[in-house]
């Protein structure tokens, strides 16, 4: 039962074009949303939050909006660059669950010259 | 100047076998976690510590056996090692277990093999 979904595996972009991720939840108690980076052999890193009272939020090249109704997120990176080449997870808290965060299984990201 | 570290970062062994993985934290943060990562990348919780006090236990099989001697150590024990159980093993941490903001910082991984 995975309430965090991440349905495109892989995705390649250009340097210097938009990247798109996409994520859809079902569990509409979730009320926290994360986006993490992760590069091989390493561990995640956090890039960017959002609230469940919030549809959008920016941090620099990075934005993630929320669509409640569609119980759907997206990360836009724009512009890409090659450094952003990573397994992108989203992930999704619920307030009173100890901040225990779902997973999605992660998109990987290729930004091709 | 590692903020959250676990040990070993490799660990090989035998069905069978009892083995450890430690995790530290030099963020004085109070909330530590062990994620699970399987061959289908999917990243599961497994268990939580606040304070030293168990918060979340997942449906874990009770071979796995966490330890927190003290709020910047987590450990991770496991009995009789079993060929799933080979993954990959994230320890994280956060301050506070409140919502809101729920930055998780996460350890580089121990990659188990069970042979």
């Amino acid at each position: 039962d995975q309430q965090v979904k991440q349905n495109s595996p892989s995705l390649s972009v250009q340097e210097g074009r938009i990247s798109i991720l996409n994520c859809d939840y079902t569990n509409s108690m979730f009320d926290y949303f994360l986006w993490y980076k992760k590069y091989p052999a390493e561990g995640p890193t956090f890039l960017i939050s959002i609230s469940s009272i919030k549809d959008k939020n920016e941090d620099g090249r990075f934005t993630v909006f929320l669509n409640k109704s569609a119980k759907h997120l997206s990360l836009h990176i724009v512009p890409s660059q090659p450094g952003d080449s990573a397994v992108y997870f989203c992930a999704a808290s619920r307030t009173g669950t100890a901040s225990k965060l779902t997973f999605g299984t992660g998109t990987r990201l290729q930004v091709t010259l | 100047d590692t903020a959250v570290s676990q040990t070993p970062k490799y660990l090989v062994t035998q069905m069978g076998n009892d083995k450890s993985i430690k995790c530290e934290q030099n963020l004085g943060h109070d909330t530590m976690y062990w994620y699970k990562q399987d061959s289908k990348k999917f990243l599961k919780i497994m268990f939580s510590y606040n304070n030293k006090e168990l918060i979340i236990n997942e449906t874990v099989p009770n071979r796995f056996s966490p330890k927190s001697p003290d709020k910047a150590h987590l450990n991770l024990h496991i009995n009789s090692l079993e060929l799933g159980d080979s993954a990959v093993y994230f320890c994280a941490s956060r301050q506070g277990i409140a919502g809101g903001f729920n930055e998780q910082f996460f350890g580089p991984g121990t990659r188990l093999t069970v042979l």
